[in-house]
C-alpha cells in the first residue's frame, strides 16, 4: 500500500496567489482530514470529510481557504488567496470508519511558503 | 480552549533511560487515546493507544498509563533510544464516534542523547 499521497512536497508562492494543494487518501479509507501545523499553534484540524462529503469544516480560518473531495481518492485544499501567515505544514490524513478504527494515516505534508 | 494539553513542549533524556511524556485533556467524552510519533519532514504515525476501559497498555518499549479520573495520560519509553528523538503528539477521540476524528496535543518533542 502507498499510503497517504500529497503533492507538491514544497511550494513556494507569492502573496496574492493561489495555492492549491492535493491529496490521494489510502485506498478504502471512508474519512479524509486536512491539517495545518505551525510553531505557534500546533496541528490543527482545518476540515474532514465522511465518504466525499465535508462533515465539519469548523477549523478552516477563513473564506479564503476551501477544500473538496470530487472522489474517494482525491481532494483538494485550495487557498485563494494566499498570505504569508499561512505558512505551514499542511499534512491529509485518512482512515477507515468502523468501531475501534481511531488511527490516521498521515500523508508526508506540503511545506507551502508564502513570500 | 484546548482539550488536549501538552504542557511539556520539550523533554531530553539519556540513552538507556526512561523518557516520560505526559497529556491532560478536558472534554470527559473522550474515551479513546492515541500517541503519534513525528519525525522532521514526515507525517505523524501511529504509535500506541489505549481505550478508556484499561488503565495501561504496553507494546514493546512503550508503555501508555491512563488516568480517567485524572483526565492525565503518560507514554514511557524505556529504554530510551536516540532513534525515539522525535515529536510526540497525544490525541483523543471522543465517545460513539465511528471516525479517526481526534483533538490533537502540541507535541512535546523529545531529544534522547546517546
Amino acid at each position: 500500500d502507498a499510503g497517504v499521497i500529497q503533492s507538491p512536497r514544497h511550494e513556494v508562492t507569492e502573496m496574492g496567489q493561489e495555492v492549491t494543494l492535493r491529496c490521494k487518501p489510502i485506498s478504502g479509507h471512508d474519512y479524509l482530514f486536512w491539517y495545518r501545523q505551525t510553531m505557534m499553534r500546533g496541528l490543527e484540524l482545518l476540515i474532514y470529510f465522511n465518504n466525499n462529503v465535508p462533515i465539519d469544516d469548523s477549523g478552516m480560518p477563513e473564506d479564503r481557504f476551501s477544500a473538496k473531495m470530487p472522489n474517494a481518492s482525491f481532494s483538494t485544499l485550495k487557498i485563494q488567496p494566499s498570505e504569508p501567515r499561512d505558512s505551514a505544514v499542511y499534512f491529509c490524513a485518512s482512515s477507515r470508519s468502523g468501531a475501534g478504527e481511531h488511527e490516521q494515516f498521515f500523508g508526508p505534508g506540503t511545506r507551502l511558503t508564502v513570500l | 480552549d484546548q482539550q488536549v494539553k501538552q504542557n511539556s513542549p520539550s523533554l531530553s533524556v539519556q540513552e538507556g533511560r526512561i523518557s516520560i511524556l505526559n497529556c491532560d485533556y478536558t472534554n470527559s467524552m473522550f474515551d479513546y487515546f492515541l500517541w503519534y510519533k513525528k519525525y522532521p519532514a514526515e507525517g505523524p504515525t501511529f504509535l500506541i493507544s489505549i481505550s478508556s476501559i484499561k488503565d495501561k497498555n504496553e507494546d514493546g518499549r512503550f508503555t501508555v498509563f491512563l488516568n480517567k479520573s485524572a483526565k492525565h495520560l503518560s507514554l514511557h519509553i524505556v529504554p530510551s533510544q536516540p532513534g525515539d528523538s522525535a515529536v510526540y503528539f497525544c490525541a483523543a477521540s471522543p465517545l460513539n464516534t465511528n471516525a479517526g476524528k481526534s483533538t490533537f496535543g502540541d507535541g512535546t518533542t523529545l531529544t534522547v542523547k546517546p
